[in-house]
Formats: structure tokens, sequence, C-alpha cells
């Protein structure tokens, strides 16, 4: 079946870019999404990329996708410890409504 | 605006106790309607999501149960809880036909089965 990867723990020290890294195996994917989960809290939807799209930019996060490599990436400019927290990387292919979740990368923001 | 609320917030229940986990939508009408647990240390897992109302699809076969009563409610129950049953349960919708997909979350209840 369909399959998302993420890298589990990401450290950066406040004020530098994160990059977020996920890989993807379903071909159809029609959306990818990018979900932030603070503490004990409920994942809340940060932004996502229709697939015919290379990259998307809101404010401080890049999203960049390489259809070919199914490679997905969330860069967050000038991190602040507000940013830490846990990104869930998600897809969801064409008609489906049921989409696919990585494990999260837990995002560690450092002074 | 839509608004999604979950409750309990947090429970503590001893093993063979029953559950019931409540979950509601606001101002949106005929929302897929999802469950997921998150154990600790792990991704999401979804158990169960709901088309319509009585329309249950179960992903993990297991002790848990779904059951959708009203269009906008969606309630998680066990007649037995075990200790494998612990662990963060999120409620999501998503508005039937859209686009963009995406799911909206409830805050999460935190399940503790001792």
């Amino acid at each position: 079946g369909e399959d998302v990867e993420q890298s589990l723990f990401l450290s950066v020290r406040e004020g530098d870019s994160s990059v977020i890294n996920c890989t993807y195996t379903d071909s159809s994917s029609t959306y990818l999404y990018w979900y932030k989960q603070e503490p004990g809290a409920g994942l809340q939807l940060l932004t996502y990329i229709f697939s015919n799209m290379d990259m998307k930019q809101d404010q401080r996060l890049t999203v960049l996708l390489n259809k070919k490599d199914k490679h997905l990436s969330l860069r967050i400019a000038d991190t602040q410890t507000g940013d830490s927290a846990i990104y869930f990387c998600a897809e969801v292919s064409g008609g489906s409504y049921i989409p696919t979740f990585g494990r999260g990368t837990s995002l560690i923001v450092h002074p | 605006s839509q608004t999604i609320h979950q409750w309990p917030a947090t429970l503590v229940q001893p093993v063979g106790s029953p559950l019931s986990l409540e979950c509601t939508v606001e101002g949106t009408s005929n929302p897929n309607l999802y469950w997921y647990r998150q154990a600790a240390g792990r991704g999401l897992q979804l158990l169960f999501y709901s088309v319509g109302i009585g329309q249950i699809s179960s992903e993990v076969p297991q002790n848990l149960s779904a059951s959708r009563p009203q269009d906008r409610q969606f309630i998680l129950s066990s007649k037995k809880l075990l200790l494998s049953d612990s662990g963060f349960y999120l409620c999501a919708w998503r508005k039937q036909g859209a686009n963009t997909g995406e799911l909206f979350f409830g805050e999460g209840s935190r399940l503790t089965v001792l």
C-alpha cells in the first residue's frame, strides 16, 4: 500500500532555517499536506500543495515538491521556539478521502 | 465557521471498564468523519471513518467500535478496555467533495488505561 516516510527528529538553532523532508510512494497523489501538532493538541493544517505545483510559499513557510522523486519538503525560515512541534506529512490520491500520514518529525528549536 | 469538539479531554479508566468518546462538528453538513489513535512516539493510526449517518468503516480490527447516530456526531466506544487502548485519540472531519481534501482535527482525548 501507500507509504509516507519522514525522519523522526530535527534539531535546529533559533533563527536558523529548518528543513523537514518527506518521501511518499503513491504516484497518483494529488494533494500533499503539512500539519503541525503542538504538545497535547490536535493537528493543525499548515499548508498544502497540489501535485502539479513545484513550490508554494506562505510567509516563513516554503513547500517544495519533486514529483519525479516523490519528495516533499517544508522549509521554515527564521525558526522560532514557538515552531517546536511535531510536523506530519500527508498525501491523498484522487478520489480517496483517506489521507496517508507519515509518522511525524519532532522539531526541536534551541536557543 | 466550522468547529469540532471532542470530549472528554482526559480520561483515566481501569482495565475492563467501558469507554465512550464523543466528537461533534458544527457549521457544516454531511462531513466525512474520522477517528485516529496516536500512541506514544508513533504516528497516526486510522481506526474508523464514516461518510454518512450509520455508515462506519473499520480500518483496524480491535475491541473498539464507532457509531454515527447523527450527521455531525461521531462516537468511539469500547465495552471492555485493554491496557493497549491507552493513547491519544483524535477526531477529524473533512468536507464531502472538497477538492483539496484536508482534514480538520479536534483537540484530542488522552486515554490512560490502568
